[in-house]
């Protein structure tokens, strides 16, 4: 099966910090991923959808200036928290397209302080 | 738009007992379903799925769900759950022209000894 893989696993940082959080789909080429966010003992919430080459898309109420997404190739996206904040710390998903299918990263949890 | 809703946000369940968690959803277009499996501090990873054909999919691990388009159901079963069974299960749609996931807001199932 398809295998998507995130960096890091936890992070702590001091409010005011960046953070940049890795996206990869290690055995497949993606032109598409997906940034999701989880707060405890809730669902996922779409933040943005990243596209290969060209702006990412952003989900409403989303800030895209706070949360910067790059996907410069078909293998990598990166999420950058800017300015983090603890109202921002939370359980941060990826996730990338092939067919009609998402593979999921194994999530990053984001601890400011 | 699509929605999904998971009518029990928790469920707790004796070893060896069946248990089935509901999933609704609703859209005015053609979609294709999910059952997500979500571990303690780990990503998502896909239980099975409905695209097309029989409306009865399973998984290799004893779950099983069905396609009922005049319910707009996609109800998850297993008939002997395992203490390795608790984990959060998210019910998702996907649009069939589409890319973005659609999530139901979960169910914890809590198998006790």
């Amino acid at each position: 099966g398809a295998v998507v893989s995130q960096h890091p696993s936890r992070v702590i940082c001091k409010s005011g910090t960046s953070v940049k959080i890795e996206c990869r789909s290690l055995d497949f080429q993606a032109t598409t991923m997906f940034w999701y966010r989880q707060f405890p003992k809730q669902s996922l919430m779409l933040m943005a959808t990243s596209n290969e080459g060209s702006k990412a898309t952003y989900e409403q109420g989303v800030e895209k200036d706070k949360f910067l997404i790059n996907h410069a190739s078909l293998t990598l996206s990166t999420l950058t928290v800017t300015s983090a904040h603890p109202e921002d710390s939370s359980f941060y998903i990826c996730s990338a397209n092939r067919g009609n299918e998402q593979f999921f990263g194994p999530g990053t949890r984001l601890t400011v302080l | 738009a699509q929605s999904v809703t998971q009518l029990d946000s928790q469920v707790p369940v004796f070893e060896e007992a069946p248990v089935e968690l509901r999933c609704n959803y609703s859209s005015s277009v053609s979609v294709y379903l999910f059952w997500y499996v979500q571990y303690p501090n780990q990503g998502l990873q896909l239980l099975l799925k409905y695209l097309s054909g029989s409306t009865l999919v399973k998984s290799i691990n004893g779950f099983e769900a069905e396609f009922n388009k005049s319910q707009t159901s996609f109800h998850l079963r297993k008939p002997s759950v395992h203490i390795s069974d608790t984990a959060e299960y998210f019910c998702a749609v996907l649009k069939a022209a589409g890319n973005k996931l659609t999530f139901g807001g979960g169910t914890r199932v809590l198998v006790k000894p």
